[in-house]
């Protein structure tokens, strides 16, 4: 079974500091990783996403996440965050298998502020 | 493309009544989800769609759920004999492509209010 546990259900920053939030993933095949953003009152949209290309994936909006297999982890980082940056973050994993459902975690709240 | 739309927005109701959400997703998308979300949760897949045919279903799907999509194109949830703990917000994704290439659209959910 594959799963997601994002640490931190609430993250603060500043304008303009580095952003991380953090993504601990568990499946017993090589994993497909996402991240999705929502904004109030909006679907969710796709950040970015880990297929095994590569393991560091550039995102929309000056996103990014590296994928690293000893550690489990697909941590988003952004190095400079902005007001518009406030949202909710879901990490999310799949098996790559056409038409398997996401698996997302809990989420994290990003918070920005001036 | 005008996106994933969902209808209701909003919808409360009284515990036992029956409800029924519709979602329409982007123009020849042939994939379509359904999703519930709870307060403090992530997303939790539903049930599934290829065109009209529903090729998976949750556990979290019990009786009283049911899932259509008739023609392929939009979809509808059926909630039976609502509870209170059926309060979530449904959300409806689509897509068109497969495979580790596949890229979901979201739609902004209907949020469900079982009084």
């Amino acid at each position: 079974a594959q799963s997601v546990t994002q640490l931190g259900s609430h993250v603060s920053v500043s304008e303009g500091a580095l952003v991380l939030l953090r993504c601990n993933y568990s499946s017993s095949v090589p994993p497909y990783l996402f991240w999705y953003v929502q904004y109030p009152n909006q679907g969710l949209q796709l950040l970015l996403k880990y297929t095994s290309a590569a393991t560091l994936v550039k995102g929309i909006n000056g996103f990014e996440a590296e994928f690293k297999k000893s550690e489990t982890s697909f941590h988003l980082t952004k190095p400079s965050a902005h007001m518009s940056d406030a949202a909710e973050y879901f990490c999310a994993v799949s098996d790559g298998q056409a038409g398997t459902a996401l698996i997302f975690g809990k989420g994290t709240t990003l918070s920005v502020s001036s | 493309d005008t996106g994933v739309s969902q209808d209701p927005r909003h919808k409360i109701t009284k515990r036992g009544q029956n409800v029924t959400f519709r979602c329409d997703p982007i123009s020849e998308h042939n994939r379509l989800y359904w999703y519930r979300q709870t307060l403090g949760q992530g997303p939790e897949f539903l049930t599934y769609f290829q065109n009209e045919a529903q090729l998976e279903k949750s556990r979290l799907l019990s009786d009283r759920f049911s899932a259509e999509r008739p023609k392929g194109s939009f979809s509808t949830l059926e909630i039976q004999r609502t509870e209170q703990g059926d309060s979530a917000m449904y959300l409806c994704a689509s897509s068109s492509s497969t495979g580790f290439n596949e890229k979901l659209f979201f739609g902004s959910g209907t949020q469900l209010s079982v009084l």
